[in-house]
């Protein structure tokens, strides 16, 4: 069974990059059965795609967070990472790392952007 | 762009009876490869969301059979045949990987 579990910061300040990793064990990252994607869910609010990336490196972003949003794969580690430039506010969320479709999720992580 | 619309938003259920979400979406999601990639999920307070149901109407592993997918094209349904106090949460339905719907958030009366 896959398990999937998000690493990185819980604070960052305005203006930064918010950097995250997803950690998956029990299965390969580089097996062809799935994408890999990010989520965000602001504080009570709903669902955000961010973006996905396969194993071969080809990645997929949500057009409004296109611009700031970077995901790369690290297949010997197997694990995958977010970037995200520019944060504000608005970018307080949790950020969860799934398998695309949804059917392995991390446990998620709060990342709230102030100085 | 597609965009996913979900009806009601909200809803409250009597244990053991049925319980019916709605999902619309702005375009048809059937692929080119013959398939729809329209996905429920369900997210219990406090939890990650958990997938109920891909490609319409193929139930996840685990998944309790009182949950059913239908629907074509732009119209979906998710279906609960006896809502039990453990399906309460927030269903969301998801187009394709990308996009989620507002969600409809379910609790027992």
């Amino acid at each position: 069974q896959l398990q999937l579990q998000e690493s990185g910061p819980g604070l960052v300040k305005p203006s930064e990059t918010l950097s995250l990793t997803c950690t998956v064990s029990g299965g390969s990252i580089s097996s062809s059965s799935y994408y890999w994607g990010w989520i965000r869910q602001p504080p009570g609010k709903g669902l955000e795609w961010i973006g996905s990336i396969y194993y071969s490196g080809s990645t997929y972003y949500n057009p409004s967070l296109k611009s700031r949003v970077t995901i790369s794969v690290d297949t010997s580690k197997n694990q995958f990472s977010l970037k995200l430039s520019s944060v504000t506010a608005a970018d307080t969320a949790v950020y969860y790392c799934a398998t695309n479709p949804g059917a392995y999720w991390g446990q998620g992580t709060l990342v709230t952007v102030s100085s | 762009d597609i965009v996913m619309t979900q009806t009601p938003l909200s809803l409250s259920v009597t244990p053991g009876q049925p319980a019916s979400i709605s999902c619309k979406s702005s375009q048809s999601l059937l692929h080119s490869d013959g398939k729809t990639y329209l996905y429920w999920y369900l997210q219990k307070p406090g939890q990650s969301p958990q997938l109920l149901i891909y490609e319409v109407s193929s139930r996840f592993s685990g998944v309790p059979d009182r949950f059913s997918g239908s629907g074509s094209g732009t119209d979906f349904t998710l279906k609960i045949s006896r809502v039990e106090a453990e399906d309460v949460g927030v269903y969301y339905c998801m187009q394709g990987i990308h996009l989620f719907g507002p969600g409809t958030k379910v609790d027992i009366k």
